[in-house]
């Protein structure tokens, strides 16, 4: 398959317990982008990798969270110490790099319940 | 997003009638993209409009973006059930960073 790939697809945990949530890209896109989706705020931007640049985390909520991107590729989504309000379904896009038409081609997400 | 509002924020329609989806912006937009996401399932890439009145259509779909670049809207024509789902707009408001996402709209097409 092409397109983006997120694992897993479902993931129930018990409140406090870490997780972490995969991410692999289309081959060749350099940036790499995670999303939140929640009932009550929509879509949020989480963090933003751009090739060997310092990733942005502006949109991530807590401490709690965070992510690394090895080899430019595959992306780790991390959340430690989970809470009820992280349930939600996370999504990953990538983008080549062309910054002119910043088209994101989404992942099926990961659906995160936590107990 | 307060930045991105979606109108309305549901939609019912007889299969065949027409309909149109608002995406308004309180600042001027770099780019504009839709999105269509079906449950359980990621978004689909549907358009991108970057230029002031710029309008692109895709089979049944057309897109616009008003000459302000601050409001789009996403017409379809002769709705099928196959068009039911969630339709996002993304603004791009730093030229390729992350998208500011509106809070969608859910369209259902009875037959």
């Amino acid at each position: 398959g092409a397109g983006v790939s997120q694992s897993p697809s479902n993931k129930v945990t018990e409140k406090g317990k870490d997780v972490e949530l995969r991410c692999d890209p289309i081959s060749g896109h350099t940036a790499l982008y995670w999303y939140r989706q929640s009932l009550g705020q929509g879509l949020e931007f989480l963090i933003y990798f751009q090739g060997n640049s310092a990733p942005d985390k502006s949109g991530l909520p807590s401490d709690r969270f965070s992510a690394e991107r090895t080899g430019g590729s595959v992306s780790t989504l991390t959340i430690q110490r989970t809470q009820q309000e992280d349930s939600a379904v996370y999504l990953c896009a990538s983008s080549p790099i062309a910054l002119a038409k910043n088209i994101q081609y989404f992942g099926a997400g990961t659906r995160l319940s936590v107990l | 997003s307060q930045e991105l509002e979606q109108s309305p924020q549901s939609l019912i329609v007889q299969e065949g009638k027409n309909l149109t989806i608002n995406c308004t912006s309180s600042k001027t937009l770099y780019g504009l993209y839709w999105y269509k996401q079906k449950y359980g399932e990621g978004l689909i890439f549907l358009m991108m409009l970057q230029k002031g009145g710029e309008e692109k259509s895709h089979e049944k779909i057309t897109a616009k973006l008003d000459e302000k670049k601050q409001q789009s809207s996403l017409h379809i024509t002769a709705s099928q059930p196959s068009h039911a789902g969630i339709y996002l707009c993304g603004a791009d408001y730093h030229a390729g960073n992350m998208l500011t996402f509106g809070g969608g709209t859910r369209l259902m097409v009875k037959p």
